[in-house]
């Protein structure tokens, strides 16, 4: 059973531009989440969709963005990239929310913004 | 506030040398704890989950415990192999939602 993909692995933006990046979750997992990996702040939760629909958002700023589609995947978009948004965006699966079953995790998108 | 605390933030052991992992936790309504290992330039991949106090779950040289206030990972006669950082994370119900609250992680390194 293949695992979560992330799409694409390696990105390099410049301040200013928008980035989109893509993740399609475990086959049967309806629940997906964002997570942003810094060295300084850890793992820090961006949002989570099901059934298209956003269930939950974390403290991040309204340029961060999200989409769930009827085949469970997802996109997030980030707008108006500052320096500081260079991190690993990791996409985590579930079957659905709430039902206390861990989250499996992609490979994650390392975004570079210069 | 919730909070998950883990220490310490870095470990070498020397291959053979067995050590333990700690997770302290402050949440109010806790679901389960997880614990997961990351590799570098990789997704943390999942090892355990435990929901209730006096919980052990095993899996070759590691073994996951949790209290009320703590889970410990213990890494018995570890390898090379098992050099990673190991993520801890609690799931809490707040606001309606279950949320997953992380750990800084530990970052452990066995040397031959």
């Amino acid at each position: 059973k293949a695992g979560v993909t992330q799409t694409p692995r390696y990105l390099i933006k410049t301040r200013g531009q928008q980035v989109t990046l893509s993740c399609s979750p475990i086959s049967g997992h309806r629940s997906v989440s964002w997570y942003q990996q810094t060295p300084g702040q850890g793992l820090q939760f961006l949002f989570e969709y099901f059934s298209e629909t956003q269930r939950n958002k974390g403290n991040f700023p309204g340029r961060f963005s999200g989409r769930q589609f009827s085949n469970s995947r997802s996109e997030m978009n980030v707008s108006t990239l500052e320096l500081g948004d260079s991190a690993l965006y990791l996409c985590a699966s579930s079957l659905v929310p709430d039902n206390n079953s861990p989250l499996h995790f992609g490979n994650g998108t390392r975004l570079t913004v210069t | 506030e919730d909070q998950v605390t883990q220490s310490p933030e870095a470990l070498r052991l020397q291959e053979g040398e067995s050590s333990s992992l700690n997770c302290s936790y402050t949440v109010s309504g806790l679901r389960g704890l997880f614990w997961y290992r990351q590799d570098p330039g990789k997704g943390p991949e999942f090892l355990f989950t435990l929901y209730s106090a006096g919980e052990e779950k095993e899996k070759e040289r590691l073994k996951a415990t949790l209290t009320k206030k703590e889970s410990f990972l213990h890494i018995t006669a570890p390898k090379p192999e098992d050099s990673a950082t190991y993520l801890c994370a609690v799931q809490a119900f707040s606001g309606g939602y279950n949320k997953l609250i992380f750990g800084a992680g530990t970052r452990l390194a066995v040397h031959p």
